[in-house]
């Protein structure tokens, strides 16, 4: 399989704040990644479509001055938490699509936001 | 009507039972199947991936898929405590290397008892 990191793993920030999470791609290079959000019990919700070398594609309902993407290189895209509210307090998913015997999205750690 | 539709459980079975999950959808575009199996508070991990119908087999787990009837399936034979976790299948229409979306269900619980 291919391996996506994810950093930080677990961050507590307060209100108000803004909150920077990185994702990479490890042993392969991604012009594409997705941000997703998973709220307790509940299945993965797409936020985003990070593309290298352009803006993002956000899904419907999504703001995007709030959630900011940044696809920096074919191995890095950042999501920027701006002016962070405790409702932003979920797990934020990454995944990377990579091609091969098996042609499918791979998936980051996750990183677990809590806004005080 | 969801696009993929999933039971959400739990399921729950005693070790060693064979654990059956399933997946219809409605897009009959649909030609890439996954599973991914996810632990609390993890990323989801690729499990199993089938290209268009048939059954495929890797150790402990077999996926089956069934266009004709939009119907997919994971079997996990001879369960496992670890194997306590949220399976989710996914789909798609196009290949995903190409940075095409996947289309989830909502996952289903499944708890093995030793």
């Amino acid at each position: 399989g291919a391996v996506v990191s994810q950093h930080p793993s677990w961050v507590i920030c307060k209100s108000g704040t803004s909150v920077k999470i990185e994702c990479r791609s490890l042993d392969f290079q991604a012009t594409t990644m997705f941000w997703y959000r998973q709220f307790p019990k509940q299945s993965l919700m797409l936020m985003a479509t990070s593309n290298e070398g352009s803006k993002a594609t956000y899904e419907q309902g999504v703001e995007k001055d709030k959630f900011l993407i940044n696809h920096a290189s074919l191995t890095l895209s950042t999501l920027t938490v701006t002016s962070a509210h405790p409702e932003d307090s979920s797990f934020y998913i990454c995944s990377a699509p990579k091609s091969g015997e098996t042609d499918t999205q791979y998936f980051g750690p996750g990183t677990r936001l809590t806004v005080l | 009507q969801k696009e993929v539709e999933q039971d959400p459980g739990p399921l729950s079975v005693p070790e060693g039972a064979i654990v059956s999950l399933n997946c219809t959808y409605s897009n009959s575009a649909f030609q890439y199947f996954m599973w991914y199996r996810q632990y609390s508070r993890k990323g989801p991990e690729l499990l199993m991936y089938t290209y268009s119908s048939g059954n495929k087999e890797d150790g402990r787990f077999t996926a089956q898929v069934d266009k004709s009837s939009k119907y997919i399936s994971l079997f996990i034979r001879d369960s496992q405590p670890s194997d306590s976790a949220t399976y989710l299948c996914a789909m798609s229409a196009y290949p995903q290397a190409a940075g095409n979306k996947l289309t989830f269900g909502g996952g289903t619980r499944v708890l093995v008892k030793p």
